[in-house]
């Protein structure tokens, strides 16, 4: 099946600092993707919706300037974190959908873990 | 707006027992249906969906769902547990004609006994 990989699985990083985070559709081209963030012991919340070569389209309540997406190309999607802080502490996971879309197209990424000391 | 409930956070049953793990939602029209699974510190692999046609759904690893308009249920089922379905349950809701984004519900956390 199609694969989305998401990098890095996991990384730590210090207060203030920028954290990008991406995802990759491997065998396939996206030109949408999907970014959700996981609180622990929570549910998957969607942040924003990633369209190649245009901009993010952010839901209610989720800051755009702190969490830059970019879609440059058809197998790419990154979501920086800036200046994070330990709030920002979560697990982010990517979805790509296929050429034609649809839901048979939605493929979720691995996932990223982050931690803001 | 679509939504979803999944009303027990954390099921436990015992290794060969039989699971059922409820989902509701909540959509003005025929949703599109998924369950996840997802392992500790892992990302979310498709058990199944249901999209129309028949509400019996057939998915991986032994699981199935019946989907019931007139109950806006979704409840998923194994037959006989095995030690390594121990992990976290979603049921997700999409919208038809819509974009391809998710509503996911709490999520069940299934512990199984040997």
């Amino acid at each position: 099946g199609a694969v989305v990989s998401q990098h890095p699985s996991r990384v730590i990083c210090k207060s203030g600092t920028s954290v990008k985070i991406e995802c990759r559709s491997l065998d396939f081209q996206a030109t949408t993707m999907f970014w959700y963030r996981q609180f622990p012991k929570q549910s998957l919340m969607l942040m924003a919706t990633s369209n190649e070569g245009s901009k993010a389209t952010y839901e209610q309540g989720v800051e755009k300037d702190k969490f830059l997406i970019n879609h440059a190309s058809l197998t790419l999607s990154t979501l920086t974190v800036t200046s994070a802080h330990p709030e920002d502490s979560s697990f982010y996971i990517c979805s790509a959908v296929g050429s034609g879309g649809g839901f048979g197209k939605l493929f979720f990424g691995s996932g990223t873990q982050l931690s803001v000391l | 707006a679509q939504s979803v409930t999944q009303p027990d956070i954390h099921i436990t049953v015992s290794e060969g027992a039989s699971l059922e793990l409820r989902c509701n939602y909540s959509y003005g029209a025929t949703p599109y249906l998924f369950w996840y699974v997802q392992s500790p510190g892992q990302g979310l692999q498709l058990l199944l969906k249901y999209f129309s046609g028949d509400t019996l759904v057939q998915g991986i690893k032994g699981f199935e769902a019946e989907f019931k308009r007139s109950q806006s249920s979704f409840n998923l089922r194994k037959p006989s547990v095995h030690w390594s379905d121990a992990a976290e349950y979603f049921c997700a809701v999409g919208a038809q004609g819509g974009s391809e984004k998710l509503v996911f519900g709490k999520g069940t956390k299934l512990t199984v006994n040997p």
